[in-house]
């Protein structure tokens, strides 16, 4: 079946700095991937997508490439904000009918001033 | 309304009860999913709604827990007899199918705590 692993946290960064955050799939075909993010008291939300190998999803200055040799979608941003602050979660789309998502755990990132 | 909107937005209930979380889901979005979301884990998927008919309940962890979805839109999952493993948060999503692309639009959930 399908599964997603992703980097535990918690984060904790200085504004500024470099973030990655780590994730990993297992799918079988050609899943789409995609970055949720779920800042405080709100419900999640897309940050960014992408739905072919070698495809680079970007938002708000986060970006991931989907590597289909490496089975990865790590969430990169060059330089983090404090509102950046919230949980982020892995997750792709299978080519059935359903199209459900599968989350990764999620990865609290706290970022400081 | 413009988002995803679920009631309610906090439940606190004795063990044994029975309760039910309502969504009403974005106008004009045919797909509809619940997910659970217990702390410090994932987003564990529950049921999916195409339409008024529920084509996978294979996330549903126990016959204690339903769903049901009339006329399209507003959805609602009942748990019957409650226990403290079933506190958690549950969130709702929709899609509009068939121009899905595997973006679900989310509630804020609906944060059940069973004493």
């Amino acid at each position: 079946g399908n599964s997603v692993t992703q980097m535990e946290g918690p984060v904790t960064l200085s504004e500024e700095a470099f973030l990655t955050i780590n994730c990993t799939y297992t799918a079988t075909g050609y899943p789409s991937l995609f970055w949720y993010v779920q800042y405080p008291g709100e419900g999640l939300q897309l940050l960014l997508k992408a739905t072919k190998a070698d495809d680079k999803g970007s938002n708000k200055g986060f970006e991931a490439t989907y590597r289909k040799e490496t089975t990865s979608f790590h969430l990169e941003k060059g330089s983090v904000q404090v509102s950046d602050s919230a949980v982020y979660f892995c997750a792709l789309s299978g080519r059935g009918s359903a199209r459900q998502l599968t989350f990764g755990s999620g990865t609290q990132l706290t970022v400081l001033p | 309304g413009a988002g995803v909107s679920q009631s309610p937005s906090n439940k606190v209930t004795e063990k044994g009860k029975d309760v039910e979380l309502r969504c009403d889901p974005i106008s004009g979005h045919t797909a509809l999913y619940w997910y659970r979301q217990s702390l410090g884990q994932g987003l564990e998927f529950l049921i999916y709604f195409q339409g008024n008919s529920a084509p996978d309940k294979s996330g549903l962890p126990s016959d204690r827990f339903s769903a049901e979805r009339t006329g399209g839109s507003v959805s609602t999952l009942t748990i019957q007899r409650t226990q403290q493993e079933d506190s958690a948060v549950y969130l709702c999503a929709s899609s509009p199918i068939p121009q899905n692309t595997g973006e679900l639009f989310f509630g804020e959930g609906s944060r059940l705590t069973v004493l």
